[in-house]
């Protein structure tokens, strides 16, 4: 079976540019998780769907971020306008259930704005 | 305040030795602890999860200990390889989908 698909693998983009970043779940999993990673803050909780809804968004950093599941097989995680401090790894993760199972990463990626 | 530390920050051994890591925390409520593996360029990836009742628990080469009445649980790895290099993170859970994560134990194994 397919693990957790993101794409891309990475993204160099200018400030101020749109950045859409994609993840495809595993197939039957009911909970979606973003997260950001950074050396400095390590791993944060974006925003979190079950059943393709937003449950969770309060770690959204601001309202330059949105993300959106408009099916149970795909979801986008958005930055626009992007700043150079929302450089990071963003990973997707899933979990069958409720969201208190255990959670399958996919690859992340690699974000860099210049 | 909600926190997971984990110690050391960073750790070199040499292949075929054996390493503890170390994680403390203060979290509340308590559903349960896991540990997972990061290699470097990839998610993180689950390799135990340890509930309330559960004191010691093995995946392979590496074993878990939790003391829920300390709030400490440890991840012991014997016999090191050169792919268990990458970094281990402790993670606990409050229930259902909230997580609290530690910054995680950079494991480096030399040949």
């Amino acid at each position: 079976d397919a693990g957790v698909i993101q794409s891309p693998r990475h993204e160099v983009t200018e400030m101020g540019q749109e950045v859409t970043l994609r993840c495809k779940p595993i197939s039957g999993h009911n909970s979606l998780f973003w997260y950001r990673q950074t050396m400095m803050r390590g791993l944060e909780l974006l925003i979190y769907f079950n059943n393709n809804v937003p449950i969770d968004d309060s770690g959204m950093p601001e309202d330059r971020f949105s993300a959106k599941m408009p099916n149970a097989s795909f979801s986008t995680l958005k930055i626009q306008p992007s700043e150079p401090r929302d450089s990071a790894v963003y990973f997707c993760a899933s979990t069958p259930g409720g969201g208190g199972g255990e959670q399958y990463f996919g690859p992340g990626t690699r974000l860099t704005v210049t | 305040k909600n926190q997971v530390e984990q110690s050391p920050q960073s750790l070199i051994i040499l292949e075929g030795k054996n390493c503890t890591l170390q994680c403390n925390y203060t979290v509340s409520p308590f559903s349960n602890l896991r540990w997972y593996k990061q290699d470097t360029g990839r998610g993180p990836v689950s390799l135990t999860i340890m509930t309330f009742s559960e004191n010691t628990k093995s995946n392979g080469r590496y074993t878990a200990t939790l003391d829920a009445d300390t709030k400490q649980s440890s991840l012991h790895i014997t016999a090191s390889q050169l792919s268990d290099s990458a970094s281990y993170i402790c993670v606990v859970s409050r229930g259902g989908y909230q997580l609290i994560w530690g910054a995680g134990t950079k494991l480096i194994i030399k040949p």
